[in-house]
């Protein structure tokens, strides 16, 4: 079983300044990893994935994740952070291509001027 | 954001009405997927649908009934509700089985209030 645990439901930060959002996973199996950005009364769009091959990871607008197999990590980065980027971020797991995604609880990003 | 749309996007019903939900998706998918996203709740995968074919139904209540007529079209019937199924339904797709990562594209989803 796959199960995902982000840290922080709600991350402040200014702007131009490093974003760093935090995702811990638990998976059995190899997992597949990734990344979905929600804004306001919008569905989920996918940031970045990660299935094999490279560890650094890198997405849209910027954001690159790191998977890191001994910490069970897939924290999500972007350097500087722009307003555009306030929004909630999930980060979800599965054991593969065919199995359904497991989603974390979500990260509520606020961008302050 | 037109791959896939949901109607209606809000919706507010009394806990006697029925009603459904509707996703439609563009993208020559093979699986579509039902989501409640309730207030600081993970997002909970309700059902699955593999070529039209429900795999998977994570103890959701009888009160919510899919219906999957065709691989582009997602239904969720609704039938005596109650408040705490206040929430938005997402739908998303995704195409099963060819590079082996699961990418799914969701919908813009329906706001549910019941009251």
């Amino acid at each position: 079983a796959q199960s995902v645990t982000q840290l922080g439901s709600h991350v402040s930060v200014s702007e131009g300044a490093l974003v760093l959002l935090r995702c811990n996973y638990s998976s059995s199996v190899p997992p597949y990893l990734f990344w979905y950005v929600q804004y306001p009364n919008q569905g989920l769009q996918l940031l970045l994935k990660y299935t094999t091959g490279a560890t650094l990871v890198k997405g849209i607008n910027g954001f690159e994740a790191e998977f890191k197999k001994s910490e069970t990590s897939f924290h999500l980065t972007k350097p500087s952070a722009h307003m555009s980027d306030a929004a909630e971020y999930f980060c979800a797991v599965s054991a593969s291509g065919n199995t359904p995604l497991v989603f974390g609880k979500g990260t509520r990003l606020s961008v302050i001027a | 954001e037109t791959g896939v749309t949901q109607t209606p996007r809000h919706l507010v019903m009394g806990m006697t009405n029925k009603k459904s939900l509707k996703c439609e998706q563009h993208l020559g998918h093979n699986a579509m997927y039902w989501y409640k996203q309730s207030a600081k709740k993970p997002l909970e995968l309700m059902f699955v649908y593999n070529f039209k074919e429900q795999t998977e139904n994570n103890s959701v209540p009888s009160r919510f009934s899919p219906e999957c007529p065709n691989s582009s079209h997602l239904f969720l019937h609704l039938h005596t509700l109650q408040p705490e199924d206040s929430a938005l339904y997402l739908c998303a797709s995704s195409q099963v089985g060819t590079s082996g990562s699961e990418k799914q594209y969701f919908g813009p989803g329906t706001r549910l209030t019941v009251t």
